[in-house]
């Protein structure tokens, strides 16, 4: 069964480095999405991507944050100057088009900044 | 002392019994919506979706049901498991943008 992979599992950082957390989206899908939650807390939404450009972006999203989907099958989500309360898991989702269908998530990131 | 944000509301039913989790949304211009189940360090799980123009939708063991005159969607899952131990996620979407998560029911199953 096709499935979004992300690569780190892990990743530690210290307090000011950039981060980049890859995904692999499932192969025929266009819509692509990352969202991030905290330890305990419910997923939330960042950002959202098709066409090759940034569709939606929540108020999390700010110039600290950028995504991109560099050769066609990858889409990063980089993380500048990153903060201790970075510090979440990053989940990638995909799915293949717009409406009524669902999202698939990749098994996320655990991002730590120390 | 305790860290906000691990308190989720928790669910516990005993092995064989029917669960019944509830999700108030807030949108309503949503459309579709989903139940995600996560199991502890893993990714949402799809389970069961639901559009708005219907009220309810069966699946192998679970049974999602939709009322949107107050927007309220509830999972139930017959002949619970332990497997089923998880938190449960209702999402909804507004015409195929974001998924809007809501804040999550432990489900917790006594042997």
């Amino acid at each position: 069964e096709p499935e979004v992979t992300q690569t780190p599992s892990h990743q530690v950082t210290q307090m000011g480095q950039e981060v980049i957390l890859r995904c692999v989206p499932i192969s025929n899908h266009l819509y692509f999405y990352w969202y991030r939650q905290i330890l305990g807390q419910k997923v939330e939404f960042l950002v959202s991507f098709y066409n090759n450009e940034i569709s939606e972006k929540s108020e999390i999203f700010d110039d600290q944050f950028s995504v991109e989907r560099p050769d066609g099958s990858n889409f990063t989500l980089k993380i500048r100057s990153t903060k201790l309360e970075d510090s979440a898991m990053y989940f990638c989702a995909s799915r293949d088009r717009g409406l009524n269908t669902e999202a698939f998530f990749g098994q996320g990131t655990r991002l730590t900044v120390v | 002392g305790e860290s906000v944000g691990l308190h989720l509301p928790t669910l516990s039913v005993q092995e064989g019994d029917n669960s019944i989790i509830n999700c108030a949304y807030s949108n309503s211009a949503s459309d579709y919506f989903i139940w995600y189940k996560q199991e502890s360090g893993k990714g949402p799980q799809f389970i069961i979706d639901i559009r708005s123009n219907m009220d309810k939708r069966q699946g192998q063991r679970v049974t999602v049901l939709l009322n949107k005159t107050v927007k309220h969607l509830s999972l139930q899952i017959a002949a619970t498991q332990p497997g089923d131990s998880a938190v449960y996620f209702c999402a909804e979407n507004n015409y195929g943008q974001n998924f809007v998560f809501g804040p999550g029911t432990r489900l917790s199953v006594l042997p």
